[in-house]
């Protein structure tokens, strides 16, 4: 069964730290993976996409990374702000399908 | 401004009735989407529409129905058979279906209906 896991279900962190969310993905085949940013009441904003050949992408802040042989992909932020208090979507392109994971709501405190 | 535009941004409805979500996207994309989001699970697919004329349920279109007269516009009525659809509801549209390596789909802002 095609499915997206993201881990941890939520995290609270201090600003300024780093932390790493987790998406473990058993899509097949792979075609795609990518990273959105939703805001509480608001529409996902694509952060990262990444295919089978690459391994790490960055925007800005945020580094993404993949692995398709044990198909997990983390999403890295660093020296976290308060607007990076959102939840962030993992979401996998398989055959003409989008498999959307639950995501991971960060919560950034001052 | 391109982008995609969801109306109303909330919605109520009382029991029995039909409400219509609005989606109007100036991105020139063929491809569109509904989803339904629910605390604590993942984007559920209700309808999505590759081309004008043409439309496709998704995992949980039961209660749901769409139209794709323009390809600006994809229109979701809530009808009476749908028997929890309070939920954040998110259109979506994309330059074609999912099959493209770069294919990315752009949201729309939602809109929350709640049933009274």
């Amino acid at each position: 069964k095609n499915q997206v896991e993201q881990s941890p279900q939520s995290l609270i962190i201090l600003e300024g730290k780093n932390c790493t969310l987790q998406c473990n993905y058993t899509v097949s085949p792979f075609s795609n993976l990518r990273w959105y940013k939703q805001d509480t009441g608001r529409g996902p904003v694509s952060l990262t996409i990444m295919t089978f050949s690459e391994n790490t992408k960055s925007n800005g802040r945020y580094t993404a990374t993949l692995d398709a042989d044990t198909k997990q992909s983390s999403l890295h932020i660093t020296a976290s702000q308060l607007s990076d208090s959102a939840s962030y979507i993992c979401v996998v392109t398989g055959t003409y399908k989008y498999i959307f994971g639950t995501g991971t709501r960060l919560k950034v405190l001052a | 401004d391109g982008g995609i535009t969801q109306s109303p941004k909330y919605l109520f409805r009382k029991e029995g009735q039909n409400v219509t979500l609005s989606c109007e996207q100036n991105l020139n994309h063929d491809a569109m989407y509904w989803y339904r989001q629910d605390p604590g699970q993942g984007l559920r697919l209700i309808y999505y529409s590759q081309i004008v004329n043409d439309f496709q349920k998704g995992d949980i279109a039961e209660g749901y129905s769409v139209s794709r007269e323009k390809k600006e516009s994809f229109p979701l009525t809530v009808t009476s058979a749908q028997k929890n659809p309070t939920a954040f509801y998110l259109c979506a549209s994309s330059i074609s279906g999912p099959g493209g390596s770069y294919n990315e789909q752009f949201f729309g802002p939602g809109t929350r209906l709640t049933v009274l």
